[in-house]
């Protein structure tokens, strides 16, 4: 089962900055949280990563809360292709999908 | 960065037949392989871990001789859906555990939409 609870949807506009949260209560010292996103009728993309320090890269921010038991996806300068179910992960060996953020980015 | 081919994208059948979908890892060895499924506006739901030289390892719940799973080589794993019924249409995705520069660990495919009749 899935370890991870996210809100089942989020809006935001066009523009701003999206902010994704995502609970880890049970999240061990080498589990990683992870974050990937699908778009409609395609495999999901990987997005970012992290264990304990925060994370940027070219798509998003990852903020790790200090006890490691939350975590917030930004998106800096969300686009309408940022629609899509997003997936907060933790695991290492094995990926197990909750139901995810489906964000819808408004015009 | 790493790709995960998947084919077919789409395969519609008759009930009864065997379908089988092949997922390869293009620029890396993958030692191991996920499969999911996953049914329309749900999650995708694990089916099982396929590692390169042995058996499968499947979820509870997964039939294991539903659902063979292959993976004989570094950069090929596939599923056979024997004996497919309307109940196994689906959107079925492979992924693939590799390890990139930048950190990325589990890559996946475009997905497989079966249909059957």
């Amino acid at each position: 089962d899935a370890k991870t609870t996210q809100p089942p949807s989020m809006d935001c506009a066009e523009g701003r900055a999206a902010n994704l949260p995502c609970n880890h209560s049970t999240i061990s010292g080498n589990e990683y949280v992870y974050w990937y996103r699908q778009i409609h009728s395609q495999g999901p993309q990987y997005i970012i990563h992290g264990l304990k320090n925060n994370e940027t890269n070219e798509m998003a921010s990852l903020i790790i809360t200090e006890d490691r038991k939350s975590s917030t996806l930004i998106l800096p300068h969300a686009t309408l292709r940022d629609t899509a179910v997003y997936y907060c992960i933790q695991g290492d060996d094995k990926i197990i999908f909750g139901k995810g953020t489906r964000l819808h980015i408004l015009p | 960065g790493a790709v995960v081919s998947q084919h077919p994208s789409w395969v519609i059948c008759k009930s009864g037949t065997s379908v089988k979908i092949e997922c390869r890892s293009l620029d890396f060895q993958a030692t191991t392989m996920f499969w999911y499924r996953q049914f329309p506006k749900q999650s995708l739901m694990l089916m099982a871990t396929s590692n390169e030289g042995s058996k499968a390892t499947y979820e509870q719940g997964v039939e294991k001789d539903k659902f063979l799973i292959n993976h004989a080589s570094l950069t090929l794993s596939t599923l056979t859906v024997t004996s497919a019924h309307p109940e196994d249409s689906s959107f079925y995705i492979c992924s693939a555990s590799g390890w990139q520069g930048r950190g990325e660990k589990l890559f996946f495919g475009s997905g497989t939409q079966l249909s059957v009749l």
